[in-house]
């Protein structure tokens, strides 16, 4: 059974820092993986998909890296602004053609000014 | 109205109420999905909907009933209810099947009394 895991559940850092979420799933069989971004009360936001063939995708200041024979994966932040406080969850696809994403619990990220 | 609409938005009902939340993506995608969130627990599938035909039922309890009348609209409808099923119930859409990225709409916050 595939587990995702995100670490840590929260964390707070000062404006302007450059930082790193995580997240570690169990199996590698993976078809992708998702980024999404959460504010309070609210939808998820999609902010980056991996597929299991690639290594990395980046969108403006945002960098995500999968390696997928370590059950893997990375979302850089760079020069983090109070905007970007939110829950930042990771999901992953599972091979096979299913689209029953299994996510993990989430990183809170406040970014202080 | 752009994206996927979820309403109401918040909606607080009694037990032996029936309601129903809907679901409205603007998207052309042809899958739609329920999921629930509680609080500290990662996201729940609930349902998947591919070209109108359910695919996924993730073992929920009959007292969720979901219906997709078509490929744009899908609904959740709720009866006996019981407290432990307060969350927030988001919906989801994508193009297809096969790990196509999931759009999320606002969600709903649903308060068993």
């Amino acid at each position: 059974k595939q587990e995702v895991t995100q670490i840590p559940a929260a964390l707070s850092v000062p404006e302007g820092e450059n930082l790193v979420l995580n997240c570690s799933f169990t199996d590698s069989a993976i078809y992708n993986l998702q980024w999404f971004r959460q504010d309070p009360g609210k939808g998820l936001t999609s902010l980056l998909l991996i597929q299991s063939s690639q290594r990395e995708q980046t969108s403006g200041r945002l960098n995500a890296s999968l390696d997928k024979s370590s059950g893997r994966s990375t979302l850089y932040i760079a020069a983090s602004q109070p905007g970007d406080s939110a829950t930042y969850l990771c999901a992953v696809a599972p091979q096979g053609g299913s689209e029953k994403l299994v996510f993990g619990k989430g990183t809170k990220l406040t970014v202080n000014p | 109205e752009t994206g996927v609409t979820q309403t109401p938005r918040h909606l607080v009902m009694g037990m032996t109420n029936k309601k129903s939340l809907k679901c409205e993506q603007h998207l052309g995608h042809n899958a739609m999905y329920w999921y629930k969130q509680s609080a500290k627990k990662p996201l729940e599938l609930m349902f998947v909907y591919n070209f109108k035909e359910q695919t996924e039922n993730n073992s929920v309890p009959s007292r969720f009933s979901p219906e997709c009348p078509n490929s744009s609209h899908l609904f959740l409808h709720l009866h006996t209810l019981q407290p432990e099923d307060s969350a927030l119930y988001l919906c989801a859409s994508s193009q297809g099947w096969g790990g196509y990225e999931q759009f999320f709409g606002p969600g709903t916050r649903l308060t068993v009394l």
